[in-house]
């Protein structure tokens, strides 16, 4: 199994709806990202969170939320779906809090296409 | 934001050759420095995370070298392989306390048999 599960996998969905991407994993980890990758832009980190409840705007925030109600789950949600958000988003964790040195580790991603 | 830099963006080499490219980050402003792997289709893995000025990180064929008073990073490949095109990420740890990592927009590597 896994150890950051993203899901869904991929998601065709309409200009206008409410998306929820989750984001789980089995490492233990404190720290959990979401990213976005659109071509040429490489990752840009919408938001993260160092521990339960504890939320931070990345890069490009707007137009996102987030929820952490426990350590082993990290939701993304689009509340109102817009074109310029189709992209592959990407779940990452990493070790605990004061060990910036740690390695992150990725989900395998959700590619979100909004008509 | 911190500003990094990836060099070249995208590089194309036989079989067989070895090659290198750069990653550029302000030396003021430094804890850690990461280098990921990211193969099409797939998600981002760690290689590896340097610290020190001077560190040498090696795994196989790849390896790795860190100057943090000039601020930059080189990553070899002795004797590419197909199976190491990827794209490869930069992304260093600002010294702020609690601050996430910075992603470069990587340089893409292309092996051809």
């Amino acid at each position: 199994d896994a150890d950051v599960t993203q899901t869904p996998r991929n998601r065709i969905t309409k200009t206008g709806k409410r998306i929820m991407l989750e984001c789980s994993q089995t490492k233990g980890h404190d720290r959990m990202y979401w990213y976005r990758q659109d071509p040429g832009l490489g990752l840009r980190l919408i938001y993260y969170s160092f521990d339960v409840k504890d939320i931070n705007k990345g890069e490009i925030s707007d137009g996102y939320s987030v929820s952490r109600q426990a350590q082993a789950k990290f939701s993304l949600s689009l509340e109102s779906a817009i074109p310029n958000q189709t992209a592959l988003y990407f779940c990452a964790t990493s070790g605990s809090r004061d060990r910036i040195n740690q390695p992150q580790h990725f989900g395998d991603g959700t590619r979100l296409s909004i008509l | 934001i911190l500003n990094v830099e990836q060099s070249p963006q995208s590089l194309h080499v036989q079989e067989g050759d070895s090659t290198n490219f750069t990653c550029s980050f302000p030396s003021s402003n430094f804890y850690a420095l990461h280098w990921y792997r990211w193969e099409t289709a797939k998600s981002p893995e760690a290689l590896f995370v340097m610290t020190l000025n001077g560190d040498e990180k090696k795994k196989g064929r790849i390896s790795a070298t860190l100057n943090t008073k000039e601020g930059y990073s080189y990553l070899y490949i002795k004797g590419s392989q197909p199976e190491d095109s990827a794209t490869y990420l930069c992304a260093p740890a600002p010294r702020s306390g609690n601050t996430p990592l910075v992603f470069g927009k990587g340089t893409r590597l292309s092996v051809i048999a």
